[in-house]
């Protein structure tokens, strides 16, 4: 298995639900990613997970709530989002703690806060 | 900072011609990554370079550490390779951040 899988594909939420996005591989890498990317811009870091420890927070939102519970999956949880928030929502992976790592993407989550 | 740089930001080409999109960033990296877009879609990883030069199938993608440039090259081009094509190059101190390139538009009409 070489790919990460991300669930749901689409996602329409209000403003006052509560959410989560799923990602799951099982190549072994024990890095994970989740990065935001609006319309035809660069995607943008959000969160690093290394061994199922959070490594890195790109001073993100506290609406956006990440969580490792096993070395395969990574998830995003999202409460009181807003509008500005609609994006595409992508998670990477790779082997952790070398310096030439490629990266496996996922397909996405196309997020729409209304 | 790094500074990535991507040449054209739009290309357009016929089906069956050579293309290349050039890439150039500011400071000493440990690898360079060309990664391909789809509209509406997920990134795929093409390449991962640290020297030298990379081929799979249609694809090449060259480095010059030197320079601080790398190119990335299309033969025979066909409507299915329209894509957005991104560089981004992992340097610092981290080994998780990547500095991406804001993306070249490539389409290929048949």
């Amino acid at each position: 298995d070489t790919e990460v899988t991300q669930t749901p594909k689409h996602l329409v939420m209000g403003m006052t639900n509560k959410k989560s996005l799923k990602c799951e591989q099982h190549m072994g890498h024990r890095a994970m990613y989740w990065y935001k990317q609006k319309a035809k811009k660069p995607p943008e870091l959000m969160f690093v997970y290394s061994y199922e420890k959070l490594s890195i927070n790109e001073s993100v939102p506290s609406r956006f709530s990440p969580e490792c519970p096993n070395s395969s999956l990574l998830n995003l949880h999202l409460h009181a989002l807003q509008p500005e928030d609609s994006a595409l929502y992508l998670c990477a992976s790779s082997q952790a703690g070398l310096k030439k790592i490629p990266y496996t993407f996922g397909s996405g989550t196309r997020l729409t806060v209304v | 900072k790094n500074e990535v740089e991507q040449s054209p930001q739009n290309l357009t080409a016929q089906e069956g011609e050579f293309i290349t999109i050039n890439c150039s960033y500011s400071v000493g990296i440990s690898a360079l990554h060309w990664l391909q877009q789809h509209p509406g879609g997920g990134i795929v990883s093409l390449f991962m370079l640290s020297s030298g030069k990379k081929k799979h199938g249609r694809l090449i993608a060259t480095i010059n550490i030197q320079e601080k440039h790398s190119s990335l090259h299309i033969t025979a081009s066909h409507p299915r390779d329209s894509a957005v094509y991104i560089c981004a190059v992992n340097s610092g101190g981290s080994n998780y951040k990547l500095t991406f390139g804001k993306g070249t538009l490539l389409t290929v009409n048949p």
